[in-house]
């Protein structure tokens, strides 16, 4: 799926600040950041839509999102933590409601 | 609130058979219903969706999912299944008044032997 670009595909950090990016070429309105724990469903972090945020608010400010334009996603965490290991799925939507996503390959983080 | 239950968390059967992964819900309203497949290691795939109408509705890899009101259901069912859809299926649920925010349940790891 290259509709949908998510860098890096690995992440192995100690405790460190990083910014994840995704874009997305579908020309979508609304993008996604998902948080999957191992043997975990997706969880929704953060949604963008026409560039207005809805936060998932049990997530940790040290989860910084950010959306430069429609097409672009950034996640920034700072200081990571053990319990942030997963990997991050960035989605994307037309926007409108009852519309698929469109998933990334996503970002795997290893917090050591 | 909005909840989507997978009351298996495991299916295993043989290549050949019927499956049905169950799936319930719980909202006020009537929603809109999503099955997604996720191969290991690879990310989400969507199979098909449920916006009103039809109560059996046909997507992708020859899955079709059968919407009941009167239970709060929405079951993926195939036949006959293939050794190639052994994966986890996740089913989801997007509220019409959730400003597109989409949830999943846990997921029903399927695991289909030749």
């Amino acid at each position: 799926n290259t509709k949908i670009t998510q860098s890096p595909r690995y992440l192995i950090l100690g405790r460190a600040n990083k910014s994840l990016e995704c874009e997305q070429h579908l020309g979508h309105n609304a993008m996604y950041w998902y948080k999957q724990s191992a043997e975990k469903p997706p969880e929704l972090m953060f949604l963008y839509n026409l560039k207005q945020l809805i936060r998932n608010e049990t997530v940790p400010s040290r989860f910084i999102p950010e959306c430069p334009d429609s097409s672009k996603l950034l996640l920034h965490i700072s200081a990571v933590d053990p319990e942030d290991s997963a990997v991050y799925f960035c989605a994307s939507s037309s926007g409108t409601i009852n519309e698929r996503l469109f998933f990334g390959h996503g970002t795997k983080l290893s917090v050591l | 609130a909005q909840s989507v239950d997978q009351p298996d968390a495991h299916v295993t059967l043989s290549e050949g058979a019927s499956l049905e992964l169950r799936c319930s819900y719980s909202y006020s309203a009537a929603p809109y219903l999503f099955w997604y497949v996720q191969y290991p290691g690879q990310s989400l795939q969507f199979l098909l969706k449920y916006i009103t109408g039809d109560t059996v509705v046909k997507g992708t890899k020859g899955f079709e999912a059968e919407f009941r009101k009167s239970n709060s259901s929405f079951n993926l069912k195939k036949s006959p299944a293939h050794w190639s859809d052994s994966a986890k299926y996740f089913c989801a649920l997007e509220g019409r008044d959730s400003n597109n925010r989409i949830f999943f349940g846990d997921g029903t790891q399927l695991v289909v032997k030749p």
